[in-house]
């Protein structure tokens, strides 16, 4: 069965500041991995996605995520963290492009002044 | 705007009492998801839908029932609310182009409150 796990429920950084979420996975299979952002009362917007092309995936807003899969994980980063990036991400797994998606808890990105 | 509209947006209602959840989509794709989101759980799916009539359970799916008489209507239904149930739901779909890549695009949202 596949997993995800968040380290973190909540992470605080400066503006400005390098992000880093973290997201470690369980698969039987060589996974998809996924990151989504939700802003305050909306619904999930995908980030980026990871489908066993390249190991290093950009996405919108200047995230990145890199697929390492010695460590089993799939974390988030940005170089430079604006305010507007203050929200809940969550990371989520599926094992093919036709399974469903399984989603960790989250993370709530706080970025202050 | 992957054409999502779920309705009711906001629901309070009573233990005991039924409750459907409308998910309306507008592009006919096939792959149509109910979720619940409840804090310190994330998204944890309840039913999923692979064509007309075509239905199975996910991993929270007791209380739950779904259907989908229409390509463009799933429809989650809760027959006797408790106030576990109390969180708020979200529709996906997997669009035509993404169903070998996998990705799900969401709906907006329906807030439950069950009293």
């Amino acid at each position: 069965a596949q997993s995800v796990t968040q380290l973190g429920s909540h992470v605080s950084v400066s503006e400005g500041a390098l992000v880093l979420l973290r997201c470690n996975y369980s698969s039987s299979v060589p996974p998809y991995l996924f990151w989504y952002v939700q802003y305050p009362n909306q619904g999930l917007q995908l980030l980026l996605k990871y489908t066993s092309a390249a190991t290093l995936v950009k996405g919108i807003n200047g995230f990145e995520a890199e697929f390492k899969k010695s460590e089993t994980s799939f974390h988030l980063t940005k170089p430079s963290a604006h305010m507007s990036d203050a929200a809940e991400y969550f990371c989520a797994v599926s094992e093919s492009g036709y399974s469903t998606l399984t989603f960790g808890k989250g993370t709530m990105l706080l970025v202050s002044p | 705007d992957a054409g999502i509209t779920q309705s009711p947006r906001h629901k309070v209602t009573e233990t005991g009492t039924p409750v459907t959840l409308r998910c309306h989509q507008t592009e006919n794709h096939r792959y149509m998801y109910w979720y619940r989101q409840d804090p310190g759980h994330g998204l944890r799916l309840i039913h999923y839908s692979y064509g007309v009539k075509d239905t199975d359970k996910g991993e929270v799916s007791d209380g739950y029932s779904v259907s989908r008489s229409k390509t463009e209507d799933f429809l989650l239904t809760l027959e006797s609310a408790t106030s576990s149930q109390t969180s708020v739901y979200f529709c996906a779909i997997r669009p035509g182009l993404a169903e070998s890549t996998g990705e799900l695009f969401f709906g907006e949202g329906s807030r439950l409150t069950v009293l």
